[in-house]
């Protein structure tokens, strides 16, 4: 399995304001996820958030709403910015341990951050 | 795009109960996986499916990968309390994306 830590765990944020999440991994990973999970609801993916290059965004997501980066391959954040109540979420990082000789993959997520906007 | 139907979206069960849950798809995937997700926390992995009619357990609990690729159960056997949680089905695709499934909430009566 992957150790993530991610952080902050929680916060409480004012409209307007924007909110950088740190995602750390205890290994090298190629491929690193931010997933939004809106209460009670399922996991909904963000973006795939890739080294050396812009991360890629899926329909519904875009970069100047929640801008990516990843600086490493053990390192990443997720900013959300200018935040309105309907950003309320928590927050999820993801890394995949994928065997491509065997065609195994195995997708481990960091505790989460709980994000509440006011 | 790809769905997962997962079912049953929750379930209240007697300490001891066996609980099966399902989740189903048009689309074939080509792994798939169960989470537990407790409250305040993110989703553990409990199992990974990887071929067509795989079956494999991991101490009381057993998935199975469907033979159309299309659908996968997870089994609980003699459920005790902290199995309490969210159980969510997820599906990798050809792109490599992991769908997930909406959630099967566990409930256990006293």
């Amino acid at each position: 399995s992957a150790v993530i830590s991610q952080k902050p765990s929680r916060d409480i944020c004012q409209r307007g304001t924007s909110l950088t999440i740190q995602c750390q991994v205890d290994s090298q990973v190629t491929m690193m996820f931010w997933y939004r999970q809106q209460p009670g609801q399922s996991l909904t993916l963000i973006a795939t958030a890739n080294q050396g290059s812009e991360a890629t965004y899926e329909s519904g997501f875009v970069i100047d709403k929640f801008p990516i980066s990843r600086p490493n391959l053990t390192f990443s954040t997720l900013t959300v910015s200018n935040m309105s109540p309907e950003d309320s979420s928590i927050y999820l990082c993801s890394v995949d341990r994928s065997d491509r000789k065997i065609m195994n993959t195995e997708a481990f997520f960091g505790q989460g951050t709980r994000l509440t906007v006011v | 795009g790809q769905q997962l139907n997962q079912s049953p979206q929750s379930m209240f069960i007697q300490e001891g109960e066996d609980v099966s849950m399902n989740c189903t798809s048009s689309s074939i995937f080509n792994t798939w996986l169960w989470y537990k997700q407790d409250p305040g926390e993110g989703p553990v992995l409990l199992i990974a499916l990887y071929k067509a009619g795989e079956l494999t357990s991991n101490g009381r609990l057993t998935a199975q990968f469907g033979i159309t690729r299309k659908d996968s159960f997870l089994n609980i056997s003699a459920s005790i309390p902290s199995d309490v949680g969210i159980y969510f089905c997820a599906g990798m695709n050809r792109d490599d994306k992991i769908i997930f499934g909406k959630g099967t909430r566990l409930h256990i009566l006293p």
